[in-house]
């Protein structure tokens, strides 16, 4: 069974510009959650979605949005770069709640300039 | 300004000896815990999780200890080897559904590296 896709897996843009990142959970799995991770402040929750609809949504300002499609793929957008957003952006998915691990992929690596 | 980051604790490890990664969680509430691994250039790995109802819980090589009293949580991995080398992460959550996770809250994380 192919884990979670994410790309791309590289990312390099320029303040004020905008960014989307795609993510494809394991065959299967209805929840999509999407993590920060930098140095600073280690791990934090931007988003979860769960058969489309945004269950819970983490203290980031409105430039970071997401959806999640009928297929349970998921896209994450951040608008207006900036420097600090420069991060490892972290998709996870699972089938369902606790009974079922929550499955990391490898993460896209946004660079802002 | 430059931003400065997490100092991550490191333990080191002898191969072949057990290994003791501790973590303190911070809400008396939390009902769920999570140990992650994360090697370098990969995302966190599932390694084993407990319910606060729950003192302990084994794995394979793994176990997981819980107590509540002082909110404290630790994974002991035994007979390590060198593939254990990662950064190693507790999560906690208190639960709300039972069809989805929620916002894991991540602790800073733990430097393993296993010396030959």
């Amino acid at each position: 069974k192919a884990g979670v896709t994410q790309t791309p897996r590289y990312l390099i843009k320029t303040r004020g510009q905008q960014v989307t990142l795609s993510c494809s959970p394991i065959s299967g799995h209805r929840s999509v959650s999407w993590y920060q991770q930098t140095p600073g402040q280690g791990l934090q929750f931007l988003f979860e979605y769960f058969s489309e609809t945004q269950r819970n949504k983490g203290n980031f300002p409105g430039r970071f949005s997401g959806r999640q499609f009928s297929n349970s793929r998921s896209e994450m957008n951040v608008s207006t770069l900036e420097l600090g957003d420069s991060a490892l952006y972290l998709c996870a998915s699972s089938s369902r709640g606790p009974d079922s691990p929550l499955h990391f992929g490898n993460g896209t690596r946004l660079t802002v300039t | 300004g430059e931003s400065v980051g997490l100092h991550l604790p490191t333990l080191s490890v002898q191969e072949g000896d057990n290994s003791i990664i501790n973590c303190a969680y911070s809400n008396s509430a939390s009902d769920y815990f999570i140990w992650y691994k994360q090697e370098s250039g990969k995302g966190p790995q599932f390694i084993i999780d407990i319910r606060s109802n729950m003192d302990k819980r084994q794995g394979q090589r793994v176990t997981v200890l819980l107590n509540k009293t002082v909110k404290h949580l630790s994974l002991q991995i035994a007979a390590t080897q060198p593939g254990d080398s990662a950064v190693y992460f507790c999560a906690e959550i208190k639960l709300m559904t039972t069809d989805s996770w929620g916002k894991l809250q991540f602790g800073a994380g733990t430097q393993v590296v296993v010396t030959p």
